[in-house]
């Protein structure tokens, strides 16, 4: 079974709107640790944010939010006002406590037109 | 400045050939990963290690192998055995605290041909 599901494969927005690319996750543990990351055309993979369980916070940078909910095992990111240069494949991964190692999601891939 | 760097950029192999890649990092990390990413895919754990001449395989570890000599260096060979190895290769490096990973960061990745 999936430990981490980005059931977007693909999503095309207009600039200045807003987006949101869903993260759904399973673990059985109490402990763990939720990530996402951007990945641009160039390749690399650029860590954005992580969350441990025990927090369950939201947390805006700049234009970037992320929504995380235990209730529903899920930790949404939300882009507002989107520009081109947010065009990438976006990564979501999960960390637990009991096993050393990441599950990433299949990733979305986002096309903000101009 | 403090980094992951990873060469060649593109490399190039020829049928059974060994090839190998190279995985650098300067961020006095831990733990050292290799990961494949084919397109349109997500990623996939090839081999980890957390301690110098210490390293465990991951999901998709056959026909490759690493090793570890050094803190700041993961080689990866892809081997002959490996036959269908092209594909993009990312190489990450993290602490390790707690109970639990610390973030991973990643270097900018070598793309593998077959000719």
């Amino acid at each position: 079974a999936q430990k981490v599901t980005q059931a977007q494969t693909e999503i095309s927005v207009v600039e200045k709107e807003d987006v949101t690319l869903d993260c759904v996750y399973e673990t059985r543990d109490t402990t763990y640790y939720l990530f996402w990351y951007k990945q641009p055309p160039s390749g690399e993979l650029v860590f954005l944010i992580r969350r441990n369980s025990f927090d369950e916070q939201n947390e805006i940078s700049g234009r970037y939010s992320w929504n995380f909910q235990k209730s529903t095992s899920s930790f949404n990111f939300t882009i507002t006002a989107s520009q081109v240069v947010d065009s990438a494949v976006y990564f979501c991964a999960l960390s637990e406590a009991s096993f050393n190692k990441f599950y990433f999601g299949s990733g979305t891939k986002l096309n903000v037109k101009p | 400045d403090g980094g992951i760097t990873q060469s060649p950029k593109y490399l190039f192999r020829k049928e059974g050939q060994n090839v190998t890649l190279s995985c650098e990092q300067n961020l006095n990390h831990d733990a050292m990963y290799w990961y494949r990413q084919d397109p349109g895919q997500g990623l996939r754990l090839i081999y980890y290690s957390q301690i110098v001449n210490d390293f465990q395989k991951g999901d998709i570890a056959e026909g490759y192998s690493v090793s570890r000599e050094k803190k700041e260096s993961f080689p990866l060979t892809v081997t002959s055995a490996q036959k269908n190895p092209t594909a993009f290769y990312l190489c990450a490096s993290s602490f390790i605290g707690g109970t639990s990973q610390e973030t991973q960061y990643f270097g900018p990745g070598t793309r593998l041909l077959v000719l």
